[in-house]
């Protein structure tokens, strides 16, 4: 089946320096998936970051960016100046729509601590 | 911020107990799903519905898993005879469809305990 492999944490950086978390995915389907980075602030549900359905194409949301690369099958997430508040679950998914069913395939997360 | 309600927050049953929880979708959200995350953070897809009408559900699902989503009711999953094993965080999910790239809005989901 689908499958998500991400940076296996936990991750600490100090504040304002760069991030990169990353993701690679095996997609069973001949079609190119739909590919996020979903995040877990402590106390709070699971929520979108960014999205992409194009490959090729590049994502971006509150400092974060992903490229969706076909060609090497990954998705890393990146940051070039992280803040405290960024501390978090993160989580790489995958989304195919066989059959109608557009089920999310999630990688394990990874926990980021910034350090102030 | 996702609109999604799950209740309850926390569930504790003994084994071979009925467990159940209940999720209210986003308004106009006709796609509702349930996902179980263990204690590894491993994600398992289990079933999906479109209005009342199951799209896709795994096996396990089928066999002690019971779903559905009443017309104007809220969405709710029950597992008949609770396992040691099912202990984990149940989150339901809501979408505008069910076509590959609508974003999907979760609750905070139901924890639950079998001791």
């Amino acid at each position: 089946g689908d499958s998500v492999t991400q940076t296996e944490g936990p991750v600490t950086v100090s504040e304002s320096e760069s991030l990169i978390i990353n993701c690679t995915y095996s997609a069973t389907s001949i079609a190119y998936p739909n590919l996020f980075w979903y995040v877990r602030y402590p106390g709070e549900g699971l929520q979108l970051l960014l999205k992409v359905i194009t490959a090729g194409q590049k994502g971006s949301s509150r400092g974060f960016e992903a490229t969706y690369n076909k060609e090497t099958t990954s998705f890393h997430l990146q940051k070039a100046s992280v803040q405290e508040s960024d501390s978090a679950v993160y989580y790489c998914a995958l989304g195919m729509a066989t059959g109608g069913n557009n089920k999310l395939t999630f990688g394990q997360g990874t926990v980021l601590s910034v350090i102030p | 911020n996702s609109k999604v309600i799950q209740t309850p927050r926390y569930l504790v049953k003994g084994q071979g107990q009925k467990a159940k929880m209940r999720c209210i979708p986003e308004k106009g959200h006709p796609v509702v799903f349930w996902y179980q995350q263990n204690k590894n953070n491993e994600f398992k897809f289990l079933i999906n519905f479109q209005n009342q009408e199951v799209l896709q559900q795994i096996d396990m699902t089928e066999k002690r898993f019971s779903a559905e989503c009443p017309s104007n009711s809220p969405c709710s999953l029950e597992i008949q005879s609770s396992e040691a094993g099912d202990s984990a965080l149940y989150l339901c999910a809501s979408s505008l469809g069910a076509f590959n790239y609508a974003e999907q809005f979760f609750g905070p989901g139901t924890r639950l305990t079998v001791l």
